[in-house]
């Protein structure tokens, strides 16, 4: 079967930095999705990694090891506001979108 | 960017009504729409996946004649969630794409139905 797994919830402090993993076992790889999700919003898109490497875009960066069936989002100089959820999606061999569950971010001041 | 818009953003029905959604691409033509349901704290759960003028294709366990998909145009796509139970109270997002293949999925801000 296909599986995306990430942590459920994550605490990180205003101006530091946090990292939240996502490892995949899917039918094929076509590229890995980040995306950010506000309580009662729509998910908003993040990065894309479809080859190996950091993407660095601002202060998220995401990291994609195709080997490892792993990926992650760094989130540097943490501001309130990036209190959220962050879904990482993979796209299969069949072009459809696997969601993992999410992960509640919760910044402190 | 693309834009995608959603409506209504907040519906309340009474059981046994139905409900249609609206899914336009403002500034794009969308070749595929998709249509997700997303419970409290859960991930989102695709339930069909529209190219316009072709029939939708339903995930498991989702029932079509229940809600009703249609991708008349390259920029509309329409949920009707038929004869709606207390149980259908969701929250429905959808998303369009340019092109089978990659394609960043650009999501509408979402619907949030609630039956009574």
């Amino acid at each position: 079967g296909q599986n995306i797994d990430q942590p459920t919830e994550m605490t990180a402090t205003e101006g530091a930095i946090v990292q939240i993993n996502c490892t995949y076992q899917t039918s094929g790889f076509n590229g890995l999705f980040w995306y950010q999700q506000h309580a009662g919003e729509a998910p908003t898109f993040l990065s894309y990694n479809v080859l190996d490497g950091l993407e660095e875009k601002g202060r998220f960066s995401s990291f994609l090891s195709r080997s490892k069936g792993y990926s992650y989002l760094l989130l540097k100089e943490l501001q309130m506001k990036d209190s959220a959820s962050y879904l990482c999606a993979v796209l299969d061999s069949n072009y459809q979108l696997i969601w993992g569950a999410g992960t509640k971010l919760i910044i402190k001041p | 960017g693309a834009v995608v818009s959603q409506h209504p953003s907040r519906v309340i029905c009474k059981s046994g009504t139905s409900v249609k959604i609206e899914c336009r691409s403002l500034d794009f033509q969308a070749t595929t729409m998709f249509w997700y349901r997303q419970f409290p704290k859960k991930s989102l759960m695709l339930m069909a996946t529209s190219n316009e003028g072709s029939k939708a294709t339903y995930e498991q366990g989702v029932e079509k004649d229940k809600f009703l998909i249609n991708h008349a145009s390259l920029t509309l796509s329409t949920l009707t969630v038929t004869s709606a139970h207390p149980e259908d109270s969701s929250f429905y997002i959808c998303s369009a794409s340019l092109a089978s293949g990659y394609n960043e999925q650009f999501f509408g801000p979402g619907t949030r139905l609630t039956v009574l």
